[in-house]
């Protein structure tokens, strides 16, 4: 069985760096795509990007100049960067893999929170 | 604002048959697949249908999805209370990146 671990600071204050890890475990990351998702308080889904195993990756076009996903230093591994965050990028962030919107496994979510 | 639009809110009784909607373009579902998400609270999206009208295995045959254009719709047959929960639906953008809808929270009354 498949899952995804993931893990990151938890606490930042504005204009610091989020960055967040995510494990692939019970399955190969290769052929797939892993993406990074975000949930607000009390909102919606907003995709971030995602990345291949090859290190291709794509990128929400409102939120690109800000993001990088990169592949761990371990295999089955990748994390997200945001730079320069504010209070509205306090959310709960999630990891998938999956291709493009066929997100079938997750992981269980790290709640960030921006404040000064 | 998500450039996929749904109803914020969707109620039915247990029994009955509910549909959520979802509109797009021809840049996402028009051209595109959909997928269903379902959320319980406090947990992770739940991945519900794939490919616009396929079911992951264990996902009850009450559940169907189908497309027309440029627009989705999940529907959920025998209502059940269990199936009280936030739906999402997300498709594929020709921009290279993938869309949400805004989430319809399903009341079972």
């Amino acid at each position: 069985q498949v899952q995804l671990q993931q893990w990151g600071a938890g606490l930042l204050k504005p204009s610091e760096t989020l960055s967040l890890t995510c494990s692939v475990y019970g399955g190969s990351f290769s052929g797939f795509y892993c993406s990074w998702i975000r949930q607000s308080p009390g909102k919606g889904l907003e995709w971030i990007g995602e990345i291949n195993d090859s290190g291709t990756t794509n990128y929400n076009p409102s939120l690109k100049s800000r993001v990088t996903i990169s592949l761990g230093s371990s295999k089955n591994q990748f994390s997200l960067k945001l730079r320069s965050v504010t209070a509205a990028d306090t959310a709960v962030y999630y990891c998938a893999r999956g291709s493009g919107s066929y997100l079938v496994y997750w992981g269980q979510g790290t709640l960030v929170t921006v404040s000064s | 604002q998500s450039v996929l639009t749904q109803p914020p809110s969707a109620s039915g009784t247990p029994g009955q048959r509910v549909t959520i909607s979802c509109s797009g373009s021809n840049s996402n579902i028009g051209s595109n697949n959909v997928y269903w998400y379902q959320q319980l609270p406090g947990t992770a999206p739940k991945l519900l249908i794939y490919r616009t009208n396929q079911r992951p295995s264990g996902v009850p045959d009450r559940f169907s999805g189908s497309k027309s254009g440029t627009s989705a719709s999940l529907a959920i047959s025998g209502l059940r209370s269990e199936d009280e929960a936030d739906y999402y639906c997300a498709a594929w953008d020709d921009t290279l990146s993938v869309l949400f809808g805004g989430g319809t929270k399903l009341t079972v009354l």
